[in-house]
């Protein structure tokens, strides 16, 4: 089952944009992270943030926590066309055991 | 590190026939995990591994799916028989328990397609 339904399904932005992808999710966690999927390759870990945490930053990247609203959300800063990818966000429970993905964000990315 | 390696990265089959997937986790990695992923229904957990111990093995989608976990660097995904709904891209994962992070690391994954 899915634990995170991710919104926009879909996002085409230029060059040089910013990227927001949103994450919400159903019970409590112990942390929530975010991973990138290029066409045909497996998945690749981005960024975690644990449950006390708030905001978190990663190069360009830019996460934020909000347990209260059970959402995270995902900005990717100066976008650029090697961005382009899925983007899926996933929660660990608090046992630590399994991480249950989103629904994902497919982001494109125009020269 | 190699990574995770996963193989057939291709397989097509027909209906009916046997299928096995295979995957070698990072060395060190205690946890073990198989999803499957399609268009329909996302990315789904099928059974993770703690030690070579099945843990969780609920999102197997019925009795025509097994894996196993013989030892620490190798596990296998089996389909018998085989059917088109099977199709999809099955991806194995690893990580480390001592990290208590739950990050985990993926294989490039096996895409079945059932004829």
């Amino acid at each position: 089952s899915q634990q995170g339904e991710e919104d926009p399904q879909a996002l085409s932005i230029q060059e040089g944009e910013n990227a927001t992808m949103n994450c919400s999710y159903k019970t409590s966690i112990n942390n929530l992270q975010w991973y990138r999927q290029n066409s045909g390759r497996g998945l690749v870990h981005l960024i975690l943030i644990r449950s006390n945490e708030r905001e978190k930053h990663s190069g360009r990247l830019r996460v934020t926590l909000d347990t209260s609203k059970k959402s995270s959300s995902l900005l990717i800063t100066a976008s650029r066309a090697a961005d382009t990818a899925s983007y899926f966000c996933a929660t660990v429970d608090t046992g630590f055991q399994k991480l249950v993905f989103g629904t994902g964000t497919r982001l494109l990315v125009s020269p | 590190d190699a990574g995770v390696i996963q193989s057939p990265r291709h397989e097509v089959t027909e209906m009916g026939q046997e299928v096995t997937l295979r995957c070698k986790p990072i060395s060190g990695h205690d946890y073990l995990f198989w999803y499957r992923q399609t268009m329909m229904r996302g990315l789904e957990l099928l059974i993770y591994f703690n030690n070579n111990v099945p843990i969780d093995d609920s999102g197997m989608p019925e009795d025509r799916f097994s894996a196993k976990m013989p030892n620490a660097s190798f596990s296998t995904l089996k389909i018998q028989p085989s059917e088109p709904r099977d199709s999809a891209v099955y991806f194995c994962a690893s990580r480390s328990g001592q990290r208590h992070t739950g990050e985990l690391f993926f294989g490039e994954g096996s895409r079945l397609t059932v004829l």
